[in-house]
């Protein structure tokens, strides 16, 4: 196992309403990268963060934002939730940026209806 | 286009054969290549990195070409503990993973 872990496993939400889900990172990795994974398709680079601050942004709204605590977990909060949302969303921690070997957690699945 | 294609498959084989499958890339700037794994419904694992030279981890070989802008995967004697979708992914300088959409590969007894 990564030592990743991430809640809730499952999740359903309904359109226009918020969320966060939260993922534990490796003890000593300083840096999380957020995924979203639609059916069918490849993980989809959200933004990671490095000591708390944001390090990088793929193409996502603002209303996608995050989270980064001193004790290796970290938060993905959506807003204003489309259905479209709907995927598997993961979290993957490093040791820090320049490492690009990433360990994965199992994931979080949200619905939204 | 995107930054990673593969050809999804699927690729049904019998165990004990070979099978071999490509994904490209359009970034010439792409840094480190990788091809992770992924069972259905469960976190993409790193099956192994690939570099210039070619590398081999057991059955599994990868190759780069970075002319061409395509990297391969090679997995010979398969077994049917090898059935799952393989992620081609890509690095770029600002250490953002860029995953392809994956190979299925399914090995039957």
């Amino acid at each position: 196992e990564t030592g990743v872990t991430q809640s809730p496993t499952h999740l359903i939400k309904t359109r226009g309403q918020q969320v966060t889900l939260r993922c534990s990172s490796q003890s000593g990795h300083n840096t999380v990268s957020w995924y979203q994974q639609a059916l069918g398709q490849g993980p989809q680079f959200i933004f990671q963060y490095y000591r708390e601050e944001e390090n990088g942004r793929g193409n996502f709204p603002p209303r996608f934002s995050g989270l980064q605590f001193p004790n290796y977990s970290s938060e993905l909060n959506v807003n204003a939730l489309e259905l479209d949302d709907s995927a598997l969303y993961l979290c993957a921690s490093s040791e820090d940026p320049g490492q690009f070997e990433q360990y994965f957690g199992p994931g979080t699945r949200l619905t939204v209806t | 286009r995107k930054e990673v294609e593969q050809d999804p498959g699927p690729f049904n084989v019998p165990e004990g054969a070979t099978v071999a499958f490509n994904c490209t890339y359009s970034n010439s700037a792409s840094q480190s290549f990788f091809w992770y794994r992924q069972d259905c419904r469960k976190e993409p694992k790193l099956l192994m990195s690939v570099y210039s030279s070619g590398n081999e981890d057991g059955r599994f070989t990868a190759q780069l070409n970075r002319a061409s802008q395509y990297i391969s995967l090679l997995i010979r004697d398969s077994k049917l503990s090898d059935s799952a979708t393989y992620l081609c992914v890509v690095a770029l300088n600002d250490y953002k993973l860029s995953f392809g959409a994956g190979t299925t590969v399914t090995v039957r007894a």
